[in-house]
């Protein structure tokens, strides 16, 4: 039930945009998106509900294609901060746990 | 809101003893998720509770680990015996229908 991510690394410079896919096997309720930075804790970014919609946070957005049970992560003219390692969280039912993807490391540098 | 607080920040424990890791919510958070880290197996799910009862906890390891939530603002996630193969990050998380947010994390190392 563990969600695929893809692709497992991607290394930017300042700018530049990048794409983060996340696919599941089975039916998706919702689709959780977080980044986490070496030796901390994952920081929420956003969440995307059954419904198709798309969802922005500053540079940042996010997709949700129920059919094909995929999420994508958009990160426009990236900057050095939007460094780290990003992981969707899914559950295929309200009320079920999160599983996560194994994550993508994103490394943006100057 | 101070977030999900956990404790102790790092614990360092010898083999064979027992280890307690504690978690308070957000206020008003009904479910609660403790996952494992490590680099080997990623952000792994332990249990996941909702109005504090154990709703899935397929993904605790074995009998040494063990979960409670006695009420509606404590958590503790317990290992005993401790063994090497335990040590990684643990991470309790609260969450509400829109988003779950995570604590600081215990690392723990067992030697």
């Amino acid at each position: 039930q563990q969600p695929v991510q893809s692709p497992q690394a991607v290394i930017l410079r300042e700018g530049e945009d990048a794409v983060i896919n996340c696919s599941s096997s089975k039916a998706l309720y919702s689709v959780h998106w977080y980044r986490q930075k070496h030796g901390e804790a994952p920081v929420f970014l956003m969440i995307l509900l059954k419904g198709g919609e798309q969802k922005g946070h500053e540079k940042i957005s996010a997709s949700f294609n129920e059919k094909k049970q995929q999420s994508s992560l958009y990160l426009t003219a990236s900057q050095l901060s939007y460094s780290g390692t990003y992981f969707c969280g899914t559950a295929n039912q309200a009320g079920t746990a999160l599983i996560f993807g194994k994550g993508t490391t994103l490394s943006v540098s100057s | 809101d101070a977030g999900v607080i956990q404790s102790p920040r790092h614990e360092v424990t010898e083999m064979g003893q027992e280890v307690t890791l504690r978690c308070k919510p957000i206020s008003g958070h009904n479910s609660l998720f403790w996952y494992r880290q490590t680099m080997m197996r990623g952000l792994e799910l332990l249990i996941y509770f909702n109005n504090n009862v154990p709703i899935d906890d397929s993904g605790m390891p074995e009998d040494r680990f063990s979960a409670k939530m006695p009420n509606a603002s404590f958590s503790t996630l317990k290992i005993q015996p401790s063994e090497p193969r335990d040590s990684a990050v643990y991470f309790c998380a609260s969450s509400t229908a829109w988003g779950a947010f995570f604590g600081q994390g215990t690392r723990l190392t067992v030697v």
